[in-house]
């Protein structure tokens, strides 16, 4: 599975939107990110995923370059509740099973 | 909605003795995943089964083995528990289409004392 590279924290004022970065420089073409996320003291969540455009849905956006060697989860408008550990993780699209390999995420604190 | 239940929330076990943690993934998912999580750690992935056959291995221990039931709800078995076993054991269910996201339980807490 290729790498992926995140700030091991970042913080945010609550109601300004949040930028989170990813680098994944060994990305192979059938590699979609997704992003999950996982507050204290539960399981992770499905944030959202990608592969070349970006997406959007109701929890976030995300951006991804054209060379696809990185990406960025915006939060558009950071609430207490976003203060989590966020995960960026690549998965190969023709892979067998659904499995996530979880590397070291960023931690994102959340100021009222 | 549903989601993926695990039982029990909470565990206390000793050196050497044996747990066995369940998990009951969301109807209609076929595929389970097994992750362990230590005190300031990643999720790391054990195992997953896909229509109660192993379909994928992980860094799971030979003293853990799991298996997953006609039902599809799956156990995951561990025996000589050692205090390094103390963790979260987060279970998750898919369909198996690709690209499916992963739905998570609340985890089991073990400690072992």
């Amino acid at each position: 599975d290729a790498k992926t590279t995140q700030p091991n924290s970042m913080e945010s004022n609550e109601e300004e939107p949040v930028h989170l970065p990813c680098n994944h420089s060994t990305i192979s073409g059938t590699d979609y990110i997704h992003w999950y996320r996982q507050l204290p003291s539960q399981g992770p969540e499905y944030v959202i995923h990608g592969l070349t455009s970006n997406v959007n849905n109701r929890m976030a956006s995300l951006a991804i370059a054209e060379d696809r060697k990185s990406s960025t989860l915006i939060l558009h408008r950071a609430t207490l509740r976003d203060a989590a550990v966020y995960y960026c993780i690549l998965r190969d699209g023709r892979g067998a099973t659904n499995k996530l390999i979880f590397g070291t995420g960023t931690l994102l604190a959340v100021q009222p | 909605a549903a989601g993926v239940i695990q039982s029990p929330r909470h565990l206390i076990k000793e050196k050497r003795e044996t747990a066995t943690l369940k998990c009951y993934p969301i109807p209609r998912h076929d595929t389970v995943y097994w992750y362990q999580q230590g005190p300031g750690q990643d999720p790391q992935f054990l195992i997953s089964f896909y229509e109660k056959m192993q379909s994928d291995k992980g860094s799971i221990p030979d003293r853990f083995s799991a298996q997953q039931f006609s039902d599809y709800h799956s156990e995951l078995n561990m025996s000589s528990l050692e205090l390094g076993d103390s963790a979260l054991y987060f279970c998750a269910s898919s369909p198996l289409r690709p690209n499916e996201k992963l739905f998570f339980g609340s985890g089991t807490q073990l400690s072992v004392l």
